[in-house]
This record gives structure tokens, sequence and C-alpha cells, in this order.
């Protein structure tokens, strides 16, 4: 089955500990992108990759990182996490930047609380 | 300043009524997107428009790339049509609207 899967699905975290979510996709996707959504604010892109080795900065990229080593994952790093990183995360990926063919196939999404 | 902006914010809809969802956009853009978030939070990509209209079984998505706007109209609507619809749209930047939360009742 095609899919994205994102993991850990939920994540309980304090302020400063470094965490990483998974994010890997079986479709061969050249573009990959992370999102965050926030209530009354809607989803802002993170970081976004248009192949391996090639990464992005999205709209809110502050205190995150990636990295695109290989095609199929694309990790979203939290270096020192602050409460302000409490949010719904979803990675997706595509064809193509625009996903012109096929949309874009979103991951099931990771809910992150910082305390 | 919201580069995309969608209406109505909320809706409610009998069993079979034909539904309106309206996005409003203030950039340039390449493409636009309709997206569909359950209830349980996964989203689901439905419609990718650069130009005129496009069907999907009971959902159709119109662009007027003029007016800078689009549609997405659901005929005959369902309970399980209730779902947030996010409009998309890719230009240099993603910008997403903020959703429009729709229930169907039975």
């Amino acid at each position: 089955e095609a899919q994205v899967t994102q993991n850990p699905r939920y994540l309980i975290t304090v302020t400063g500990k470094k965490l990483t979510v998974t994010c890997s996709q079986n479709m061969n996707h050249e573009y990959m992108s992370w999102y965050r959504q926030d209530p009354g604010l809607g989803l802002r892109q993170i970081y976004y990759s248009m192949n391996v080795e090639v990464t992005d900065k999205g709209d809110v990229p502050e205190g995150y990182k990636v990295s695109r080593k290989e095609k199929r994952n694309f990790p979203l790093i939290l270096e020192s996490p602050s409460p302000n990183q409490t949010s719904l995360y979803f990675c997706a990926s595509s064809r193509d930047q625009l996903g012109q063919v096929g949309g874009y196939t979103f991951g099931s999404g990771t809910r992150l609380t910082v305390v | 300043k919201n580069e995309v902006e969608q209406s109505p914010q909320n809706l409610t809809a009998q069993e079979g009524e034909f539904i309106t969802i309206n996005c409003s956009y203030s950039v340039g853009i390449s493409a636009l997107h309709w997206l569909q978030q359950h209830p349980g939070g996964g989203i689901v990509s439905l419609f990718m428009l650069s130009s005129g209209k496009k069907k999907h079984g009971r959902l159709i998505a119109t662009i007027n790339i003029q007016e800078k706007h689009s549609s997405l109209h659901i005929t005959a609507s369902h309970p399980r049509d209730s779902a947030v619809y996010i409009c998309a749209v890719a230009g240099n930047q993603f910008y997403f609207g903020t959703g429009t939360s729709l229930t169907v009742i039975p």
C-alpha cells in the first residue's frame, strides 16, 4: 500500500530534550515536506526537500532541522524543543513540488507536547 | 494578513444538500489544492487545479485564475462528508487556508 509513515503518533517531552520525528514514504516520491498545524493558524510549512541532499526552509523553520540522506526518509529534528513547538505535525510527499501528478500523500500526523 | 481566505469557517448542512466552500487568495500561484481532514486528523488530497474544473464522484472543484478564487462543491451531501476542507495554494511558497469545518446531519 502506498503510504507515508510517521512515527511516533503521540509524543510528550520536556523542554530541551532533543527529539526526532521520522517520516518514510514508499512511493519513490521526489518531494517531501513537513508542516505544523495549530488552531486558528492552519497548516504551515516547516521545511521541504526536492530530492536527496536538497532541503529548503518553508514558512516557519526556526527551531527545526531536517535531513534527506535517502529518498524515502525525511526526519524532522528538534534539537532543543520548547513549549511553543507543541503542535500537530504532518509529513507529506509527492512526485513533484506542486503536487501536479497525484497530489500529496500525508502521514497520519504526530501530536507533540513539549512541557 | 492571510494570503488564503476560506468561507464559511463553519457549515452545517442536512443530508442531501448541495454544499459550496469558497477560497480566495491574494498571491500568484502555480497550483491550488483542496484537502480533506478527517475528524481523526488524517489529511487526504482531493484535487489539484491550475485552471478550469475537475470532478471526482460527488465533488467538483473550480478555479478562476483571473479572480483568484476557487470553489469546492459537494452534491448530495452525506454524513461521511463531515470533515474540515482546506484550500492550499502553491507558488513560490505554500499558503494554507484555515479550513472550513463541515458537518452533515442525517
